[in-house]
């Protein structure tokens, strides 16, 4: 079966600083993504970054960057720059390729302090 | 405009309450998805559809049905409702390429007493 796990219900950073949330997996599939969503407090889901499990280089997107260890089955999130507005819950989904279902992680709340 | 689109974005109905959520997409995508999460918890899929006539039951299906009535639309009913599906409800889509992102609804705020 599949699993994400995160270990960290909740973060703090202060503003301008990097912060890594964390996020490790468990799948018996060679084919899978994985993404990172982010929840402000008003509710909707906005997608972060994706990282397949063949690419060789980690993904990044702006201030967003995913450490992929494959071998540790890990995806952390790596957020630099932290701004007031990164606030928010974090979810960490994986999706295997044959299935197309997204399996959610139960989130990390991330506060950004001044 | 919003892609996705979900209606009503708040809902407080009593038990034992039919209730329809309603979604509808512009991206042209032919996947959609409802979840349902509950507070402090990630997202759980109910039901997913590939195309039109193409329907499955995800993780929690039971109390829940749903109706694809066009490429664009896709409903989530309860058919009665129970005040444990008091939830944050999400419709998503995607296409069958790529990443195959998720694109999220707004959500709805179902509140059932």
């Amino acid at each position: 079966a599949q699993k994400i796990t995160q270990t960290q219900p909740g973060m703090f950073v202060q503003e301008k600083e990097a912060v890594t949330l964390d996020c490790t997996y468990d799948t018996s599939d060679q084919s899978y993504g994985l993404f990172w969503y982010k929840q402000p407090s008003s509710g909707e889901m906005i997608f972060l970054i994706y990282q397949g499990s063949y690419d060789e280089q980690n993904a990044t997107e702006g201030r967003y960057s995913l450490n992929f260890q494959k071998a540790r089955k890990s995806a952390n999130l790596v957020i630099s720059a932290s701004q007031l507005g990164d606030s928010a819950m974090y979810f960490c989904a994986m999706r295997a390729y044959n299935t197309d279902k997204l399996i959610f992680g139960t989130g990390t709340r991330l506060q950004v302090f001044p | 405009d919003a892609d996705v689109t979900q209606t009503p974005r708040n809902r407080i109905t009593k038990t034992g309450k039919r209730i329809m959520l309603e979604c509808s997409q512009t991206k042209g995508h032919d996947r959609m998805y409802w979840y349902r999460q509950d507070p402090g918890l990630g997202l759980q899929l109910i039901y997913y559809s590939f195309d039109v006539k193409d329907i499955n039951k995800g993780e929690i299906s039971d109390g829940y049905s749903v109706s694809r009535q066009a490429q664009a639309k896709f409903s989530l009913s309860l058919e009665s409702a129970i005040p444990n599906q008091t939830a944050l409800y999400f419709c998503a889509t995607s296409d069958n390429e790529g990443s195959n992102e998720q694109f999220f609804g707004p959500g709805t705020r179902l509140t059932v007493l």
